[in-house]
């Protein structure tokens, strides 16, 4: 079935510093699945932070950026320049296509320190 | 911000009690998604609709799990029996037009069965 791996648990990072969030997925539907970046602040529920649906595309949301590589089926999250507020647990999920249901992955805690 | 209402935030039930939980979808939005979310962040998803009709769920074969959205009433999401191994946040989600969108989750219920 479909799956989305992310690698790390937890992310430690200076602020200011650059950041790169691993996300792979593999999708055993026709067509390529979207790709989606959610994250939980602490105190707040899931939100959506970017989209990409077309293969090839880069999202882009709040400084963040993901760009959509079908052949290394990966949907890394980068960021030049995190802040002590960017702390949070970011989710990679997709949707094949056709799809009725979303799958995420287990979620990445990134720790940004002051 | 979203507007999903899960209620209540959290429930603490015996073993072989019955658990109930409640969600009001953002206005508009006629699809609606339940997910378990486990200790280890891990998403499982249970049922999704549209309207009153139910899309996909998984193989609810234990027959524990119920869940329904009735017209002009919250959904809900019922388990009969709670086990322990039901401990979890338990996520609803609503969108406008089904997966290909951003869902908009609630808060959560955070089940403990004891």
């Amino acid at each position: 079935g479909d799956s989305v791996t992310q690698t790390e648990g937890q992310v430690t990072v200076s602020e200011s510093k650059s950041l790169i969030i691993n996300c792979t997925y593999s999708a055993t539907s026709i067509g390529y699945p979207n790709l989606f970046w959610y994250v939980r602040y602490p105190g707040e529920g899931l939100q959506l932070l970017l989209k990409v649906i077309t293969a090839g595309q880069k999202g882009s949301s709040r400084g963040f950026e993901a760009t959509y590589n079908k052949e290394a089926t990966s949907f890394h999250l980068q960021k030049a320049s995190v802040q002590e507020s960017d702390s949070a647990v970011y989710y990679c999920a997709l949707t094949p296509t056709g799809g009725y249901k979303v799958v995420f992955g287990s979620g990445t805690r990134l720790l940004v320190s002051p | 911000n979203s507007k999903v209402i899960q209620t209540p935030r959290y429930l603490v039930k015996g073993q072989g009690q019955k658990a109930k939980m409640r969600c009001i979808p953002e206005k508009g939005h006629p699809v609606v998604f339940w997910y378990q979310q486990n200790k280890n962040n891990e998403f499982k998803f249970l049922i999704n609709f549209q309207n009153q009709e139910v899309l996909q769920q998984i193989d609810m074969t234990e027959k524990r799990f119920s869940a329904e959205c009735p017209s002009n009433s919250p959904c809900s999401l019922e388990i009969q029996s709670s086990e322990a191994g039901d401990s979890a946040l338990y996520l609803c989600a609503s969108s406008l037009r089904g997966t290909n969108e951003r869902l908009f989750f609630g808060h959560g219920t955070k089940l403990s069965v004891l």
